[in-house]
């Protein structure tokens, strides 16, 4: 199994600052056609998920462009370029490369 | 509206057994990868299981094989999954999730759509 770990497990940011949350992958999830399989989600309390970003680095319509994610093989990240209040949540990131499919433990991001 | 909509949560006792359904509309079901995604409580993400657009391709995590089966009815838009000799590490809000597919149908694909889940709860 492809084991996904995130850093930090909570973050606090002031408004208008720059969070950055971090997903290393066991084994590279770079396939042969140059894709990262790998996405990120966003999960308000007692919310579903919500997919921001695919392919390491595209972003879902309609996600704000302060969200970017970037990476390659085993190391991505997630960025934010200006914390909003509406962004907190947590955020997972998943791979889609093997079977489990599987995810971060999620990181917390809070407003400091 | 895509939507997808869950049902049939419920608090069971250990080796019971739970249907739980999913009401796919606004979009053609029939050509999508779907999938049963977990959360348990103030935990993080497990997937569960996916199924191929036409049924015949399963796949699941080790910890339901032998006790969980995805299915899918395309006429009716629906995707269900039979949980039997439920365990009390089941507990969790299980999702009906949507595999995108702008790159062409796959499992290996990131989760576009989400219900808003079921509680199921298994204890004595």
């Amino acid at each position: 199994d492809i084991v996904m770990t995130q850093s930090p497990d909570s973050l606090a940011v002031s408004l208008g600052e720059r969070a950055t949350i971090n997903c290393e992958s066991s084994q590279s999830v770079l396939y042969s056609n140059n894709k990262n399989y790998l996405a990120w989600y966003q999960q308000k309390p007692g919310q579903p998920p919500k997919l921001l970003i695919y392919w390491a680095s595209t972003r879902e319509s309609g996600v704000p462009d302060r969200f970017s994610g970037g990476g390659s093989g085993t190391d991505f990240t997630l960025t934010i370029s200006s914390l909003q209040a509406e962004d907190v949540a947590v955020y997972y990131c998943q791979q889609y490369y093997g079977i489990p499919l599987t995810f971060g433990g999620g990181t917390k991001v809070e407003i400091k | 509206e895509v939507q997808l909509v869950e049902s049939g949560g419920a608090l069971v006792q250990p080796g019971e057994s739970l249907r739980l359904s999913c009401a796919a509309s606004g979009f053609m079901f029939g050509i999508y990868w779907m999938n049963w995604v977990r959360q348990a409580p103030g935990k993080g993400l497990e997937w569960v299981a996916s199924i191929h657009p036409d049924g015949r391709e399963k796949n699941y995590v080790d910890s339901v094989k032998g006790r969980f089966t995805i299915s899918r009815d395309n006429a009716n838009n629906s995707l269900y999954l039979q949980m039997n000799s439920l365990r009390v590490e089941d507990t969790a809000v299980y999702y009906c999730v949507r595999a995108e597919r702008r790159d062409g149908p796959s499992c290996y694909r990131a989760f576009d759509i989400w219900g808003q889940g079921t509680k199921v709860a298994v204890s004595s």
